[in-house]
């Protein structure tokens, strides 16, 4: 069990740029779970996946953002046309679905400039 | 909806005293409540969770958490902080939807509490 990974790990773009995040979850867990965490907040609900399906998005999510889970193992986080109050940490979390705990990753730091 | 309410944005101690941070929730079946803790540049470790039966719950680096329904209210203690505890607490809350709701474990964090801790 290598836990959460998330890569990379920071990420700088100029707004207008697009960004992808990619998030590894701990190996036959079946949820997968983004978050945005801005300075001095707590994390914020994103979306989240069971298997490949997605079953819940946050009205935080714009349609600039858009989440994929392909094959139900890893997923991934793009933002279009970034603006600079897209960044934030964004953080990833798994869960078999049997328990109730959530696992998160380091996050991906994002600046846009 | 679920929401949380940590009252504590800044909370300093000194080593070896007691330490208790709030946390209020408001859900409206019965609560999943969790304990994060979050150190600079780490991600989100969990310390403690709820769900169901004893009202006291023990997690781990000697934390320890009190579940009451009556006050809507889910702190965490420990007797004796040390100089590592220092870092950024997070309660959360998060369960089971009710029929024809959509809300399958994901969380909802508190604002977090920031922990210094003087020497």
């Amino acid at each position: 069990d290598t836990g959460v990974s998330q890569n990379p790990r920071h990420k700088i773009t100029k707004r207008g740029q697009n960004v992808t995040f990619r998030c590894d979850p701990i190996s036959e867990h079946n949820r997968l779970y983004w978050y945005r965490q801005t300075l001095g907040q707590g994390p914020e609900f994103l979306t989240y996946f069971q298997n490949e399906a997605q079953l819940e998005k946050s009205r935080l999510l714009s349609d600039r953002f858009s989440a994929e889970r392909p094959k139900g193992s890893f997923s991934t986080l793009e933002i279009q046309r970034t603006e600079q109050g897209d960044s934030a940490m964004y953080l990833c979390a798994s869960k078999d679905i049997l328990l109730h705990e959530q696992f998160f990753g380091p996050g991906t730091r994002l600046t846009v400039l | 909806a679920q929401s949380v309410t940590q009252p504590d944005i800044h909370i300093t101690v000194s080593e070896g005293a007691s330490l208790e941070l709030r946390c209020n929730y408001s859900y409206g079946a019965t609560p999943y409540l969790f304990w994060y803790v979050q150190s600079p540049g780490q991600g989100l470790q969990l310390l403690l969770k709820y769900f169901s039966g004893d009202t006291l719950v023990q997690g781990i680096k000697g934390f320890e958490a009190e579940f009451k329904r009556s006050q809507s209210s889910f702190n965490l203690r420990k007797p004796s902080v040390h100089w590592s505890d220092a870092a950024e607490y997070f309660c959360a809350v998060g369960g089971i939807a009710n029929a024809g709701g959509t809300s399958y474990g994901k969380l909802t964090f508190g604002q977090g509490t920031i922990l210094t801790v003087h020497p």
